[in-house]
């Protein structure tokens, strides 16, 4: 079992919908909570941290951890063709910097 | 653009051989990350620089080194390259050890 779930997808979407992401990991130790996106053949962009349980907003982005059933979730609202990529989540302990990585979840936003 | 900067973007190479990475951290950043990317493995950690310390490692083959110098820009060396060595390769950096890392362009090898 890996450490760090996520479905690779692909998810379509048409524009204007709500994206909805999700990963599930198996270890309780993980503080540090992180989406990312990547573009085709580019390095991944942080779009959101969060430290332990709750939600983060920021923009048309939100973030959700739920420490107790061990799932994170990246909501996309009003998403845009410009919003297709894949999207990783990432995770670390508190005194432990490297990241752990989902298989990354593939998104297109139809026009 | 993150302020990460990798070279180069792309490097063919041939089995046995040996390549050098570059990465060159945002201003100001003390920590160097290296990840590897392939296929059927996602997103690998390699291993952690922090201010020329050699921090962490993960799961970086013995053929692979890495060091972070005075002016804190940072080289990975592949050697014996095979096949299966073919991946991108990313170099993240952080101000301090934490955990907002920061990707560079990546660098994509491919050993023919």
């Amino acid at each position: 079992q890996k450490e760090v779930e996520q479905d690779p997808g692909p998810l379509s979407v048409p524009e204007g919908a709500i994206v909805s992401l999700n990963c599930t990991y198996s270890n309780s130790a993980f503080q540090y909570f992180m989406w990312y996106r990547q573009y085709s053949r580019k390095g991944p962009e942080l779009l959101m941290y969060t430290y332990s349980s709750g939600n983060k907003e920021d923009g048309r982005f939100t973030a959700q951890v739920d420490k107790s059933s061990k799932y994170i979730s990246l909501f996309i609202r009003d998403s845009q063709p410009s919003d297709s990529a894949t999207y990783l989540c990432a995770m670390s302990f508190s005194n432990d910097y490297k990241l752990s990585f989902g298989a990354g979840t593939t998104v297109t936003v139809r026009a | 653009d993150s302020g990460v900067t990798q070279t180069p973007k792309h490097l063919i190479t041939a089995t046995g051989q040996r390549v050098t990475l570059r990465c060159s951290p945002r201003s100001g950043d003390l920590s160097v990350y290296w990840y590897q990317q392939s296929l059927d493995q996602g997103l690998q950690f390699l291993i952690q620089y922090y201010n020329g310390e050699e921090r962490a490692k993960g799961n970086i083959l013995e053929r692979f080194s890495a060091q972070q110098f005075p002016d804190l820009h940072s080289e990975l060396n592949l050697s014996s390259l095979e096949l299966g060595d073919s991946a991108l390769y990313f170099c993240a950096s952080s101000v301090a050890q934490g955990n907002t890392q920061y990707f560079g362009p990546g660098t994509r090898l491919t050993v023919l």
